[in-house]
Order: C-alpha cells, then structure tokens, then sequence
C-alpha cells in the first residue's frame, strides 16, 4: 500500500526550463513533507521542506507546493541545470514522535543540454 | 567532512552468515534511522533510536538488531541472512525526534547475499 506515490518514473527536461515533479499521498495525518535528491551510489540530500500549515516554501531554483486538500504536492525547480540530473524522493512525516519518512518511488529528472 | 558515514559500502556474503554494517553521525544529532531500499527502489524505515533508546520498530524480522553505543553511533546487526536480505541499506540521523526533522543520510551499503 503506497501512501506516497511518483507516478512519473521519469522525466526529461532542456536545460534553462522549468522542471516540475509531481508527488500524492493518501495518509491525511502526513503533515510534514520533504523532497530528496539522490545521486547514483550515494545517499539521499535533503532538498526542501513544507510543513501543512503553508502552502508554499521557496529555497533558490527550487520551490515546493502543497495542496493539502487534494493531497498533492509539486517541486519545480527554474532554471533547470545539467547538475540537477538525479533521482528526485518526495517524503512525508506526521502522527508526532520519531515517525520514520515514508518515501515515493523517485522519479529520475535527465536535463538535457 | 562526512556527516553521515556508513562502512562498509559493499558487502557480500553467504546466506546463513551474520553481519554487522556501521553508521556514525558527526552532527550532534539525537535521532538516528536505518532504512532499506529493496530491488523496488523503495526507500522503507526499519528502526529509529533517539538518546539511546529504540522508538519505533517496524515489521522487522528479528534477525535485524540496532545497537547503539552512543549517540553518535547505530550499528545494524544482522543475524542467519537469507536472499531477501539483499538490499541497499541506509542509515540517517536528525536532530531530534520530533517529526518534522529533515533527517540526513549516509551513502548506503549494498548487502549481497549469494
């Protein structure tokens, strides 16, 4: 049973554009949210966070959206670089005390020149 | 200078063998994690220790046993390993227990089993 799903598994975008990965969750007692970047044979970087109670957070390139009520959250990342070709995990948090993250599947961004 | 460091990166072994992988944080961190990324690609969480003390457990087998000797440490140790064992295995850390903690993570070690 996923409660975090990527349901792209891939996506390709120029460099200089706009990239925009999609994540839905379906445990409404997720309240805090997280996107990751993974690079082959390392581990997961912490990119980004929101918490529920906002709907924006804005860090450089890189700016999450959470759309509480249908559960959907987005990053877009502008202008796209070449350095940003990685696996994307979108996470989620809740219920309070040391609750691990539930993680999606990734979605791989390729940037092309 | 590494915050999360976990040895080794690679290990293979026989099935039946025990093993422990290690993981030691530099980030003065109180929470710390391990999680197994299987052939799936996902990413699940297997334990959670804050100041010492395990908090959650999730449907582990018990063959998996966290030890931790000080904050800055949680080693795994694995016990009769079996094929579907055969994971990337993945520690982390944050700074409390409190849930929204961005945790951080080391660079895995990729357990083969044959």
């Amino acid at each position: 049973d996923q409660q975090v799903k990527q349901n792209s598994p891939s996506l390709s975008v120029q460099e200089g554009r706009i990239s925009i990965l999609n994540c839905d969750y379906t445990n409404s007692m997720f309240d805090y949210f997280l996107w990751y970047k993974k690079y082959p044979a390392e581990g997961p970087t912490f990119l980004i966070s929101i918490s529920s109670i906002k709907d924006k957070n804005e860090d450089g390139r890189f700016t999450v959206f959470l759309n509480k009520s249908a559960k959907h959250l987005s990053l877009h990342i502008v202008p796209s670089q070449p350095g940003d070709s990685a696996v994307y995990f979108c996470a989620a948090s809740g219920g309070g005390g040391a609750d691990g993250l539930t993680f999606g599947k990734g979605t791989h961004l390729i940037i092309q020149p | 200078d590494t915050a999360v460091s976990q040895t080794p990166k690679y290990l293979v072994t026989q099935m039946g063998n025990d093993k422990s992988i290690k993981c030691e944080q530099n980030l003065g961190h109180d929470t710390m994690y391990w999680y197994k990324q299987d052939s799936k690609k996902f990413l699940k969480i297997m334990f959670s220790y804050n100041n010492k003390e395990l908090i959650i457990n999730e449907t582990v087998p018990n063959r998996f046993s966290p030890k931790s000797p000080d904050k800055a440490h949680l080693n795994l140790h694995i016990n009769s390993l079996e094929l579907g064992d055969s994971a990337v295995y993945f520690c982390a850390s944050s700074q409390d227990s409190a849930y929204n903690q961005p945790q951080h993570f080391g660079d895995g070690t990729r357990l083969s089993i044959l």
